[in-house]
C-alpha cells in the first residue's frame, strides 16, 4: 500500500520555465512534508519541507503548496535551470516518525 | 568528511551469502534508517531506529536484521541474500522530526 504517491515519473520543461511536480498521500496523519533532489551516484539531499500547519513555503526558486484536504502537495520550481535536472522524491512524516517516500519524478529541464 | 559514511560503496555477492552493510554518522542524530531503492519503486523503509535501544520494522524488512550498535553506527544485515535484493541501499538520520540526511548509497548485486 503506496501511502505517498508521485503518479508522474518523467517531466520534461524548457529552460527558464516552471516545473511543477506533484504528490499525493493517503494518511492523514502525516503531519510534515518534504522534497528531496537526488542526482546519479549521489545519496538524496534535502530540498524543501511544510508543516501540515501552513499551505506555502517558499525558498528561493523553491516552493512547497499543501491541500490537507486534497492531501496533495506540489513543489514549483520557477525559473527551472538545466541543473535542476535530477529525479525528485516527496517523503511525509507523522506521529510515528517514519519518514515514507514516494517513487519519484525525474525531472529534464533542457537548455 | 561525509555526515553519513556507508561501507561498502558497491557490493557483488552470491546467492545465499550473508553481508553486512554499515553505515556512519557524525551528525549527533538519535534517528536512523535504511531504505532500498529500486527504479519505479522510490525509496522503501527498510528499518528504523530512533535510539540504540530502540529498532522499528518499516515497510519491507522480510529478509533484512539490523544492529544499533551505538548512536552513530546502525548496520543493515542480509542473512542469506536473494538477487531481488539487488538495488541501491541508503542510510540515511535525522534529529527527531528535522529533514533526514542521506549518505551516498550502496549498490548490492547478488548474482
Amino acid at each position: 500500500d503506496q501511502q505517498v504517491k508521485q503518479n508522474s515519473p518523467s517531466l520534461s520543461v524548457q529552460e527558464g520555465r516552471i516545473s511543477i511536480l506533484n504528490c499525493d498521500y493517503t494518511n492523514s496523519m502525516f503531519d510534515y512534508f518534504l522534497w528531496y533532489k537526488k542526482y546519479p551516484a549521489e545519496g538524496p539531499t534535502f530540498l524543501i519541507s511544510i508543516s501540515s500547519i501552513k499551505d506555502k513555503n517558499e525558498d528561493g526558486r523553491f516552493t512547497v503548496f499543501l491541500n490537507k484536504s486534497a492531501k496533495h502537495l506540489s513543489l514549483h520550481i520557477v525559473p527551472s535551470q538545466p541543473g535542476d535536472s535530477a529525479v525528485y522524491f516527496c517523503a511525509a512524516s507523522g506521529h510515528t516518525g517514519k519518514l515514507i517516500f514516494g517513487q519519484g519524478t525525474t525531472l529534464q529541464v533542457k537548455p | 568528511d561525509a555526515d553519513v559514511t556507508q561501507t561498502p560503496r558497491n557490493r557483488i555477492t552470491k546467492t545465499g551469502k550473508r553481508i553486512m552493510l554499515e553505515c556512519s554518522q557524525t551528525k549527533g542524530h538519535d534517528r536512523m534508517y535504511w531504505y532500498r531503492q529500486d527504479p519505479g519503486l522510490g525509496l522503501r523503509l527498510i528499518y528504523y531506529s530512533f535510539d540504540v535501544k530502540d529498532i522499528n520494522k518499516g515497510e519491507i524488512s522480510d529478509g533484512y536484521s539490523v544492529s544499533r550498535q551505538a548512536q552513530a553506527k546502525f548496520s543493515l544485515s542480509l542473512e542469506s541474500a536473494i538477487p531481488n535484493q539487488t538495488a541501491l541501499y541508503f542510510c540515511a538520520t535525522s534529529a527527531s522530526d528535522t529533514e533526514a540526511f542521506f549518505g551516498q548509497g550502496t549498490r548490492l548485486t547478488v548474482v
